[in-house]
């Protein structure tokens, strides 16, 4: 069975200071996708990242990137040169080979001027 | 493109009554999936069509019920509410045909409560 932790209910980090997340799985497939998604308090759930598990480069976005170390079976996000804009919970989610997600418990991010 | 659509976007219902919820995909887009998303169970998948037939299916009792119309556009329903429905409910959209790693592109949410 896949599983997805993110162990940081919620942080705090200054404005333009950057900031990372904490995403670790477990799965017994070979191929699976992690994402990242960002919900701010309206609800919607927002794509911000993909990173496919045979991809070698580490996914970046704009200000977002994602440290993949397959091993280690971590995928972080890192979010460089916060804004306040950038605070709501942040989601990590594996995909099985039909698609299906399964998410992680999320991060609460604050962003603080 | 306009993203995905969910109605209607807050509801409110009493325990017993049924309820379906609508979601329109992203024009092109044939996965379409539900999740529900409560403060105790976070976030759950529900399950998920593609042309016009349940592919995937997640852990629910047989009260949540979907459907998929041929034009993409998915039907979520679930009957004899009880007070642990209240959720939000996600509709999300993939371009994947075959299964597979696509994104899911999230619509804004039906807010249920269940009195």
């Amino acid at each position: 069975a896949q599983k997805i932790t993110q162990t940081q209910p919620g942080m705090f980090v200054q404005e333009k200071e950057a900031v990372t997340l904490d995403c670790t799985y477990d799965t017994s497939d070979q191929s699976y996708g992690l994402f990242w998604y960002k919900q701010p308090s309206s609800g919607e759930m927002i794509f911000l990242i993909y990173q496919g598990s045979y991809d070698e480069q580490n996914a970046t976005e704009g200000r977002y990137s994602l440290n993949f170390q397959k091993a280690r079976k971590s995928a972080n996000l890192v979010i460089s040169a916060s804004q306040l804009g950038d605070s709501a919970m942040y989601f990590c989610a594996m995909s099985d080979s039909w698609g299906k997600l399964q998410f992680g418990a999320g991060t609460q991010v604050v962003v603080t001027p | 493109k306009a993203g995905v659509t969910q109605t209607p976007r807050y509801l409110i219902k009493t325990r017993g009554q049924q309820v379906t919820l609508s979601c329109s995909p992203i024009s092109g887009h044939r996965s379409v999936s539900w999740y529900q998303q409560t403060p105790g169970q976070g976030l759950q998948f529900l399950f998920e069509y593609f042309s016009e037939t349940q592919r995937n299916k997640g852990n629910f009792p047989g009260r949540f019920s979907g459907r998929q119309f041929s034009n993409s556009r998915s039907e979520m329903n679930v009957s004899t509410l009880e007070l642990g429905d209240s959720a939000l409910y996600l509709c999300a959209s993939s371009g994947a045909e075959a299964g597979g790693a696509e994104t899911q592109y999230f619509g804004p949410g039906t807010r249920l409560l269940v009195l």
